[in-house]
């Protein structure tokens, strides 16, 4: 069974640092792209990137590009998204996703809820 | 505001038919295919359409996509309560080198 686990949710002050985890399960890690997506409190999906853990191929959504960094550690099947520096706009669900193609997601994490609050 | 462009909400009757529409360009919807998800209340969202018009394994017929132009369509026929839910076509951009959802579209079954 193919399953994706979010890391748990989080509560951060502005400008604190963070990075989430999503482990793959049930199938080949390395073939399958992962992308990240945001949605904030009642609103819509925001494709953030993706990355393609067999070469590390990353694309970034330009909204996105420079305020996030996404990683992958294929030995632990498992991907990241990072912050070096929280702002309170960032409150939300991110979802991590596996990817047939950069947008055809097949299979979604749980979400991992962020709330920073100072 | 959304890359692609969804109707805000629908809503129907069960057992009626709705379309649900999303208007992109040339870079995104014109040149490649669009994806549809469904996300119920509260839960992760889940592929509804891929390739804009092939069901995954386990979703009823009575989802379909098509595509025209630089606009796709999703109907959903023999409406249940149950299809209540938000709606999200997503497609790549070619001039963003970026994936791109619609703003969504709130189904409500009367």
């Amino acid at each position: 069974e193919v399953q994706l686990v979010q890391s748990g949710a989080e509560v951060k002050k502005p400008g604190e640092s963070l990075k989430i985890s999503c482990k793959g399960s049930g199938y080949s890690f390395t073939n399958f792209w992962i992308g990240w997506v945001r949605q904030m409190p009642g609103k819509g999906l925001e494709w953030m990137g993706i990355i393609y853990p067999s070469d590390s191929d990353t694309r970034y959504s330009p909204s996105f590009q420079g305020q996030v960094s996404i990683s992958v550690d294929k030995s632990i099947s498992t991907a990241y998204l990072q912050w070096t520096s929280l702002k309170a706009s960032d409150i939300g669900m991110y979802y991590c996703t596996r990817g047939r193609d950069q947008v055809e997601f097949d299979y979604w994490g749980q979400g991992t809820l962020i709330t920073v609050s100072s | 505001q959304s890359v692609l462009t969804q109707p805000p909400s629908v809503s129907a009757a069960p057992g009626q038919k709705v379309t649900i529409s999303c208007s992109g360009g040339i870079s995104n919807i014109g040149n490649n295919h669009v994806h549809w998800f469904q996300q119920l209340p509260g839960t992760a969202p889940k592929l509804l359409i891929r390739d804009t018009s092939k069901r995954p394994s386990g979703i009823p017929d009575r989802f379909s996509g098509s595509k025209s132009g630089t606009s796709a369509t999703l109907v959903i026929t023999g409406l249940r309560t149950g299809d209540e839910a938000d709606y999200y076509c997503a497609a790549w951009d070619n001039s963003l080198s970026s994936g791109v959802f619609g703003g969504g579209t709130k189904l409500t079954v009367l």
